[in-house]
């Protein structure tokens, strides 16, 4: 069974430049999440998706960021414009609702460098 | 300011020594899970656990949820190599089952 993918695996780009993630989560997985990981800290939260909602999304900085998951599946995040600060693995994770652990599966992240 | 405290932050022994890792909090959970990540990759879970005062066995490593279910340990016997890595661990609290993860310990066990 193939995991969570995520592409691209690295970025580098100028600040003020648009860029966007991809994530596929594994089939069948209801429940999305895209994290944040600054070098030497844990994952942080930006959005939880349950299918095509955003139940949580209190932490994505909505000036700048925006995500979608429009099928219910794949979903991307896109930063607009990047600051050197958001030079960072952004994470995504896929779930399978109704378990009571909610146990994630992690993708390998893509590594954002703003310059 | 992090809901989790994990401590150590480093820790670095030799192989077949006994280590064991804190993770901390003022906060109920409603679960606890522990995490392994190696560079380059993302976390891989190791355990859940749901009730305070819980144990879970896994090879050479034991999980421990606090009776409170505020706190949680891991315990490695006879580390290895192969054990290195971040070891995060994450509570979930809250409307959504929302997970919030520690900082983290950076282990390294040397042959």
């Amino acid at each position: 069974e193939a995991g969570v993918v995520q592409s691209p695996r690295y970025k580098i780009i100028e600040k003020k430049q648009p860029v966007a993630f991809w994530c596929n989560p594994i089939s069948g997985h209801n429940t999305l999440y895209w994290y944040l990981q600054n070098l030497g800290q844990g994952p942080e939260l930006l959005i939880r998706y349950e299918n095509e909602e955003a139940v949580d999304d209190s932490q994505l900085p909505k000036d700048r960021f925006s995500a979608e998951r429009l099928k219910g599946v794949d979903s991307t995040l896109k930063i607009q414009p990047a600051e050197l600060g958001d030079s960072a693995v952004y994470l995504c994770a896929s779930s399978l609702r109704g378990e009571e652990s909610y146990e994630q599966y992690f993708g390998p992240g893509t590594r954002l460098t703003v310059t | 300011t992090q809901l989790l405290e994990q401590s150590p932050q480093f820790l670095s022994i030799q192989e077949g020594e006994n280590l064991t890792v804190y993770c901390n909090s003022s906060s109920v959970f409603s679960s606890l899970q522990w995490y392994r990540q190696e560079p380059g990759e993302g976390p891989v879970l190791l355990v859940t656990v749901v009730t305070g005062g819980e144990v879970k066995k896994l090879k050479r490593l034991t999980f421990q949820f606090g009776d409170a279910r505020k706190d949680s340990s891991l315990h490695i016997t006879a580390a290895q190599p192969g054990d290195t890595g971040l070891y995060l661990c994450a509570g979930a609290a809250g409307r959504f089952n929302k997970f919030y993860f520690g900082s983290g310990t950076k282990l390294n066990v040397k042959p």
